[in-house]
């Protein structure tokens, strides 16, 4: 029943590591985002993708790859992971952009 | 640069006290602007968006109120089930901001029976 699910919860990995977090949606929208929320607790769009296309790349190392399979899933891959990215990822979807999203419940990323 | 400032960072209030949460922004053509609760371990969850000065919204206890500056949300006799973050964002119009809502920093709603 859940309308946007994220896995894993936890992640906690070593520096220099690579990994993924995947995102699913059942709500039918045609949008999905992926934030970043830091220990401040500020929420920063990093893409959007919109029908699998990207709309959205914000000011985001290259280490981070978006790829979205179909409109329904957008996955996050992150290489050689660093102490810094370390924070709550969450995935979102929305009909269209003016309406309000759907946050899925986050990816707690730790870097050791 | 769009700018969403919200205060107070921290709001404790008594069971039933009512009270008002602020957020201030500054963007070029707002499409909308949102409204969001988030619980502790939880993602932000859709309360409201308003779209133009004037416009208000209810829900349960909470109303949300939008100027050409400002948006207020105003919480009648909380109850401690209120308590959690709200967060504030915008969304530009046109171009290239599809789809990029700008977040405040919260405000962090404490309820106490």
């Amino acid at each position: 029943d859940t309308a946007v699910s994220q896995t894993p919860k936890y992640l906690v990995t070593q520096m220099g590591n690579d990994k993924s977090i995947k995102c699913e949606q059942n709500l039918g929208h045609d949008t999905m985002y992926w934030y970043k929320q830091d220990s401040k607790k500020f929420l920063k769009i990093m893409f959007s993708y919109n029908n699998k296309e990207l709309i959205i790349n914000e000011t985001v190392p290259n280490r981070f790859s978006p790829k979205s399979p179909d409109k329904a899933h957008l996955n996050l891959h992150i290489n050689s992971l660093e102490l810094g990215d370390s924070a709550v990822y969450f995935c979102a979807s929305s009909p269209v952009s003016h309406y309000g999203y759907t946050f899925g419940s986050g990816t707690r990323l730790t870097v050791v | 640069e769009d700018q969403v400032t919200q205060s107070p960072e921290a709001l404790r209030l008594q069971e039933g006290e009512s009270s008002s949460l602020n957020c201030s922004y500054t963007v070029s053509g707002l499409r909308g602007l949102f409204w969001y609760r988030q619980d502790p371990g939880k993602g932000p969850e859709f309360l409201f968006t308003l779209y133009s000065a004037g416009e208000e919204k209810e829900k349960e206890r909470l109303k949300a109120t939008l100027t050409k500056k400002e948006s207020f949300l105003h919480i009648t006799a909380p109850k401690p089930e209120d308590s959690a973050t709200y967060l504030c964002a915008v969304d530009r119009a046109g171009g290239t901001s599809y789809g990029k809502l700008t977040f405040g920093q919260g405000t962090i709603l404490t309820v106490h029976p």
